[in-house]
């Protein structure tokens, strides 16, 4: 199966200041890669994510890069501000179920994002 | 819409007890998934269905069970409750057929004494 590594498990910025979460996958079938944020006592949501046939992926002041070869995939926000603070997931599908035309999530462990005032 | 509901939104249950959690949305969605949230684990997945009529395991299934009881809804079941199922639980739902956001629900609290 899917296994999702994810790095650092604890950030602190400075508000302005840019971070970068990375996460590695095993599956090279894997062509699907969501993160998510969950702010304290809330369900995790989708920020943003990346298909296979991209290489990077932005959305104001968030942006997603893919390495296929490497298979690794970041997270980069950047002039942070105090309400990006949250835990924030990775995750990849181990594979597509064609015959129910479904997909799995396996998630990495999450990165917890602090941004200093 | 309200998206994705679930009951309760707490619970607190001694060793051996049983209980279901309750999930249901409406977007008409036609996969549902069940996962738990511990600290530092991240989301592991205990069951899925892809489509109405079908389930499957997936990381963490042991001591659960669960029900597609229609398209809406989809229960977990814990038969005989055991410390270690001590957890949050989320519920979520995706469109199938492609690669959809899964939109999940507030999350049970489960506390097991």
């Amino acid at each position: 199966g899917e296994n999702v590594e994810q790095h650092p498990s604890t950030l602190s910025v400075q508000e302005g200041d840019s971070a970068v979460i990375k996460c590695t996958y095993s599956d090279s079938a894997s062509n699907y890669f969501p993160w998510y944020k969950q702010e304290l006592g809330k369900r995790p949501q989708l920020i943003i994510d990346i298909r296979s046939n991209v290489g990077e992926k932005k959305d104001q002041r968030i942006a997603v890069t893919l390495n296929k070869t490497a298979k690794h995939f970041s997270l980069h926000i950047t002039e942070t501000q105090p309400e990006d603070s949250a835990v924030y997931f990775c995750a990849a599908p181990p594979e597509w179920d064609s015959g129910a035309g479904s997909y799995q999530l396996t998630f990495g462990k999450g990165t917890k994002l602090s941004v200093i005032p | 819409n309200a998206g994705v509901t679930q009951t309760p939104k707490f619970q607190v249950l001694k060793t051996g007890q049983s209980m279901t959690l309750q999930c249901a949305q409406d977007m008409n969605h036609n996969s549902m998934y069940w996962y738990r949230q511990d600290p530092g684990m991240g989301l592991r997945l205990i069951y899925y269905s892809a489509s109405e009529g079908t389930t499957d395991k997936g990381e963490v299934p042991n001591g659960y069970n669960v029900s597609r009881l229609n398209k809406r809804e989809f229960s977990l079941r814990l038969e005989s409750a055991a410390p270690s199922q001590t957890s949050v639980y989320f519920c979520a739902s995706t469109g199938s057929y492609s690669y959809n956001e899964q939109f999940f629900g507030p999350g049970t609290r489960l506390t097991v004494l």
